[in-house]
């Protein structure tokens, strides 16, 4: 195992709520990314943190955010969420110094209702 | 943005047979084409990388190679096994690597 780790595993949620996932990344890895894994397709980049600050961003509303700790781990938000939220977000993380190299964790199954 | 197409999205071979599964990417700024392996219910995990300045690298049965002219490279699987079936995703990045962009994925059966 890669040592990435996320929580939760699995998370149900209602239409307009909100949702904080939560990536803890590799031991001397500084740089955190996260997509979103609809059923069925490839992972979407949804942003990536380098040093507590956003670094990279794909095309995602303003209602997706994210938090890097002075500790690397990271954090997702999702506000006023919609049905087609509902996926796999998996968060990656990489070495400064070789941030081409990705590992993911587990991720997050989020079901929207 | 990058656009990254994937094809085919199913490919169902024999063991012992050979396996190619094709990408193609939209910007030319892009320098950094990895593959990933996902197995069911499990997280990706790289299997083989390469970059704009090598036309082709291997590593034991699986070899990727780029055309950079024509914007597409290729995981190529020689001797598959039943342990190679998953679903495999092309992905391509600048030269930054601040931004992935993934191909839909090609889910691979070998039969044994």
């Amino acid at each position: 195992e890669t040592g990435v780790t996320q929580s939760p595993t699995h998370l149900i949620k209602t239409r307009g709520q909100q949702v904080t996932l939560r990536c803890s990344s590799q031991s001397g890895h500084n740089t955190v990314s996260w997509y979103q894994q609809a059923l069925g397709q490839g992972p979407q980049f949804i942003f990536q943190y380098y040093r507590e600050e956003e670094n990279g961003r794909g095309n995602f509303p303003p209602r997706f955010s994210g938090l890097q700790f002075p500790n690397y781990s990271s954090e997702l938000n999702v506000n006023a969420l919609e049905l087609d939220d509902s996926a796999l977000y998996l968060c990656a993380s990489s070495e400064s110094d070789k941030r081409e190299t990705q590992y993911f964790g587990p991720g997050t199954r989020l079901l929207v209702l | 943005g990058e656009n990254v197409e994937q094809h085919p999205s199913t490919l169902s071979v024999q063991e012992g047979d050979s396996a190619v599964i094709k990408c193609t990417y939209s910007d030319s700024a892009s320098n950094y084409f990895p593959w990933y392996k996902q197995e069911l219910g499990k997280r990706p995990q790289l299997i083989i990388d390469i970059r704009s300045n090598v036309g082709e690298k291997k590593d034991q049965r699986i070899a990727v190679t780029l055309n950079k002219t024509a914007k597409h490279f290729s995981l190529h699987i020689t001797e598959t096994q039943p342990e190679d079936s998953a679903v495999y995703f092309c992905a391509a990045s600048l030269v930054n690597f601040n931004k992935f962009y993934f191909g839909s994925g090609t889910k691979l059966n070998v039969k044994p």
